[in-house]
């Protein structure tokens, strides 16, 4: 069975400052990564996902995480962060089976400050 | 439209009413799900219909009761819930229940029950 840990249960960040979240999963196959983000009062929406390839994968906003198998870990990051990207953020993690054994981390709430 | 929406945003009931939840999706998606997300917990699975059919069922209460009549949209049926059952129910849809894991979420519906 996977389990996903995300470290971190809150982040808080100057603007325009640098940050990482991070996230560990545990599987003993192979794996598709994701994170997703929910902003106030909103579902969650794709920001990245890693399915093969390069283990760098860049996604929506400015957004980027790598995928480290020895580590087992998938670490989000964003060079600079901007007030809009107060959410909060949700690593999971599926064995290729589908959609309904997508495993979700507790998620990290990402808050800006100016 | 929006791909995934839902609807009511916002629904308060007492402990001995009958009320539902309703999704429509619009992205020609041949699954959808049912999630519960509650205030420091990950988010929960309840229900998954592919092609209109329930494929998974996660130990959910039989005061939830789930109906798809096609595949763009999906109820939740509620009644006789409990306190506890009050958090924002999230409803999704991919191209198949055996994608990768890449879900659409709506906006979710937030629940109080009194």
């Amino acid at each position: 069975a996977q389990s996903v840990t995300q470290l971190d249960s809150q982040v808080p960040v100057f603007e325009e400052a640098p940050v990482e979240l991070r996230c560990n999963y545990s599987s003993s196959v192979s794996v598709y990564l994701f994170w997703y983000v929910q902003y106030p009062n909103q579902g969650l929406q794709l920001l990245l996902k890693y399915l093969s390839g390069s283990t760098l994968v860049k996604g929506i906003n400015g957004f980027e995480a790598e995928f480290n198998k020895s580590q087992t870990s998938f670490h989000l990051r964003k060079p600079s962060v901007h007030i809009s990207d107060t959410a909060e953020y949700f690593c999971a993690v599926s064995d290729g089976q589908g959609a309904q054994k997508l495993v979700f981390g507790q998620g990290t709430r990402l808050t800006i400050n100016p | 439209e929006t791909g995934v929406t839902q609807t009511p945003r916002h629904l308060v009931m007492g402990m001995t009413n009958k009320k539902s939840l309703k999704c429509e999706q619009h992205l020609g998606h041949n699954a959808m799900y049912w999630y519960k997300q509650s205030a420091k917990k990950p988010l929960e699975l309840m229900f998954v219909y592919s092609l209109e059919e329930r494929v998974e069922n996660n130990s959910v209460p039989s005061r939830f009761s789930p109906e798809c009549p096609n595949s763009s949209h999906l109820f939740l049926h509620l009644h006789t819930l409990q306190p506890e059952d009050s958090a924002l129910y999230l409803c999704a849809s991919s191209q198949g229940a055996e994608n990768t894991g890449e879900l659409f979420f709506g906006e979710g519906s937030r629940l109080t029950v009194l």
